[in-house]
């Protein structure tokens, strides 16, 4: 199966809010609930941000959400902070046990 | 505190053999299904393979397939992955992950390089 297609890169400026998206088929993100996010910043281990689409982790500003709409799974960031400067990986659980990831979105906050 | 410390990387000819370690801590290692999930020198995330509790049920990407085999000691509180037939194009840092959808603890990765 293929990955997941999410945009090379993305930006905003403080306070503004972005969103990422993350598109799949109806095999895998339009298929199931369980699409995650991960935020990466340069030299560290990812970290989950959202998972089972649009549930946030202990600790997770609620800065940060997440929502679907058919194959097309988001990212949303408000009020933009410089510390949100990072990659971003979507995933989904892509059918027949197998877990897809997005290709990684480079967040810049300008 | 709950913690993932992977080990075991290094540099291997093409077509040779390493395998991998995670030790797990702070945590009931026994209660998670565990991963394998890595990352190609300046590439994204790609998963490689997952067990269950139990290990009764192991499942792999197809870049792997065949090739890599999971493996977890829960008297150990370890989770392993034999590579084997390596190719140049598994070169990447491999991290040990907890949990089955979302992943929610990360270790800190290993490297493997894949070169002659």
């Amino acid at each position: 199966q293929s990955a997941l297609t999410q945009p090379p890169s993305a930006s905003g400026s403080p306070g503004q809010s972005v969103t990422i998206s993350c598109t799949g088929t109806s095999s895998d993100v339009g298929g199931y609930n369980y699409v995650s996010w991960y935020q990466q910043h340069p030299g560290k281990a990812p970290k989950v941000m959202i998972y089972e689409v649009n549930k946030r982790p202990s600790g997770v500003p609620d800065r940060f959400s997440g929502s679907k709409s058919g194959n097309t799974a988001s990212l949303t960031v408000s009020g933009l902070q410089v510390e949100d400067e990072a990659d971003y990986y979507c995933s989904s659980y892509g059918g027949r046990n197998n877990l897809l990831f997005g290709g990684g979105t480079k967040l810049t906050v300008l | 505190e709950v913690q993932l410390v992977e080990s075991g990387g290094g540099l291997v000819k093409p077509g040779g053999s390493l395998r991998l370690s995670c030790a797990a801590s702070g945590f009931t290692f026994s209660s998670y299904s565990m991963n394998w999930v890595r990352q190609a020198p300046g590439k994204g995330l790609e998963w490689v393979s997952s067990t269950s509790r139990d290990s009764n049920y192991k499942y792999y990407g197809d870049s792997v397939k065949g090739r890599f085999t999971i493996s977890r000691d829960n008297a150990r509180d370890s989770l392993y992955l034999q590579m084997n037939s390596l190719r140049a194009e598994d070169t990447a840092v491999y991290y040990c992950t907890r949990g089955s959808d979302a992943f929610d603890i990360w270790g800190q990765g290993t490297m493997v390089t894949v070169s002659s």
